[in-house]
């Protein structure tokens, strides 16, 4: 399996401008998640999803962020409209509920500038 | 709500020292407590990871040690190598929930 893969890796956009993230997670994994992470506030949980079905999206700063995981094997996050303060890298990552062990199996994540 | 405390921030530890990184918990139901590795470009990667039911885990160079009556547990990492220089992030997530809280990481450098 080639991993979570994420992309664009790298977005330059201009404030005001919508962005959309892809993700397409490990085959036959059942829980996926968006990271953002950034120097001042580290790894932060945004949503993640099981079964395809949105769980917890408290970590969604604003209604300008939004999610959607419209079958098993892709998901998307939206902002819109981009705000330079949303410049971080933005991570996907999946697992697998087997038994009491979790691992998250990161993509390589998406670079977001916003100027 | 910082669930996990993570320390150090960063550390530079010299060639063939231990590097030890120490974090705390205060949610009791937290269960499962894995350490991510991260290397630059890269998105985390799972470690390492320890149960509560047990003190200590070893792997190679890499060793959990578990408190759980102090809710605190560390990454020590022997004989470290430049090739560890990476940022560690602790985490913790409570039985039965995939849902990860990370701590905020530790950037570790081994200089030669």
């Amino acid at each position: 399996d080639a991993g979570v893969i994420q992309s664009p890796r790298h977005e330059v956009t201009e404030m005001g401008q919508e962005v959309t993230l892809r993700c397409k997670p490990i085959s036959g994994h059942d829980y996926l998640f968006w990271y953002r992470q950034t120097m001042m506030r580290g790894l932060e949980l945004l949503i993640y999803f099981n079964n395809n079905v949105p769980i917890d999206d408290s970590g969604m700063p604003e209604d300008r962020f939004s999610a959607k995981m419209p079958n098993a094997s892709f998901s998307t996050l939206k902002i819109q409209p981009s705000e330079p303060r949303d410049s971080a890298v933005y991570f996907c990552a999946s697992s697998f509920a087997r038994g009491r062990n979790t691992e998250a199996f990161f993509g390589q994540g998406t670079r977001l500038t916003v100027v | 709500q910082q669930q996990v405390k993570q320390s150090p921030q960063s550390l530079i530890v010299q060639k063939g020292g231990i590097s030890i990184i120490n974090c705390a918990y205060e949610n009791t139901a937290f269960d499962y407590f894995p350490w991510y590795q991260q290397f630059p470009g890269k998105g985390p990667a799972l470690l390492i990871a320890i149960r509560p039911d047990v003190s200590e885990k070893k792997e190679g160079r890499f060793t959990i040690s578990f408190n759980k009556s102090a809710k605190q547990f560390s990454l020590h990492i022997m004989d470290s190598q430049p090739g560890d220089s990476a940022t560690y992030f602790c985490a913790a997530n409570p039985g039965g929930y995939q849902k990860v809280t990370f701590g905020t990481g530790t950037k570790l450098q081994v200089i030669p």
